[in-house]
């Protein structure tokens, strides 16, 4: 069974710029989170997803948005890119009811 | 509110030591506990998870239990290997029902092993 797999590994912009991230669950999975990961805040909730709805949302600026399509994938955009915004993008899914992430391996965002 | 408290790292040990990586917790409900591990490069992989006051989770040599009263929920091994070596999270979640995959991090502590 394949993992949560998120697109593209590595990104690099400049500021200003605005990026669009994938996630894509394990088949099955219907609800899909976000998290940013640094090494001051550490890891973050950015915003969770399921059955295309956000379901809940974390402490970012507006600038920070996500969907989810009806195949479950999800996306999340940065516009107005900040240097602060470099981090590692952390993408997880989960079975509805079950307690238990399954997170992809990340998307690097570094922004010049 | 919600918060995840975990010893600074980083931690240094040698090969078969005791591992003891303390985590407290604020909650405002009864939550669910966690400890994550990340292997460098990869995403964080759950490694065990207790749901409810006293109950011990437990995996690969790891264990913690859920202590309601001191409200703590720390990591122990009895022996470590090289191979464990990575970042360890405790997490906490409250909600259930709508909203299914929050979870409040502790900052991570950095465990390295030395054959």
């Amino acid at each position: 069974k394949a993992g949560v797999t998120q697109t593209p590994r590595y990104l690099i912009k400049t500021r200003g710029q605005q990026v669009t991230l994938s996630c894509s669950p394990i088949s099955g999975h219907r609800s899909v989170s976000w998290y940013q990961q640094t090494p001051g805040q550490g890891l973050q909730f950015l915003f969770e997803y399921f059955s295309e709805t956000q379901r809940n949302k974390g402490n970012f600026p507006g600038r920070f948005s996500g969907r989810q399509f009806s195949n479950s994938r999800s996306e999340m955009n940065v516009s107005t890119l900040e240097l602060g915004d470099s981090a590692l993008y952390l993408c997880a899914s989960t079975w509805k009811g079950d307690e238990k992430l399954f997170f992809g391996s990340g998307t690097q965002l570094s922004v010049l | 509110g919600n918060s995840v408290t975990q010893m600074e790292g980083p931690v240094t040990l040698s090969e078969e030591a005791f591992l003891t990586i303390n985590c407290t917790y604020t909650a405002t409900g009864y939550p669910s506990l966690f400890w994550y591990v990340q292997y460098p490069g990869e995403g964080l992989q759950l490694l065990l998870k207790a749901t409810k006051a006293d109950d011990k989770g437990s995996n690969k040599g790891f264990e913690a239990t859920y202590r309601k009263e001191t409200t703590s929920f720390h990591l122990e091994k009895g022996s470590v290997q090289v191979s464990d070596s990575a970042v360890y999270f405790c997490a906490l979640r409250i909600d259930r029902g709508s909203t299914l995959g929050r979870l409040y991090f502790g900052r991570g502590t950095q465990l390295t092993v030395w054959p």
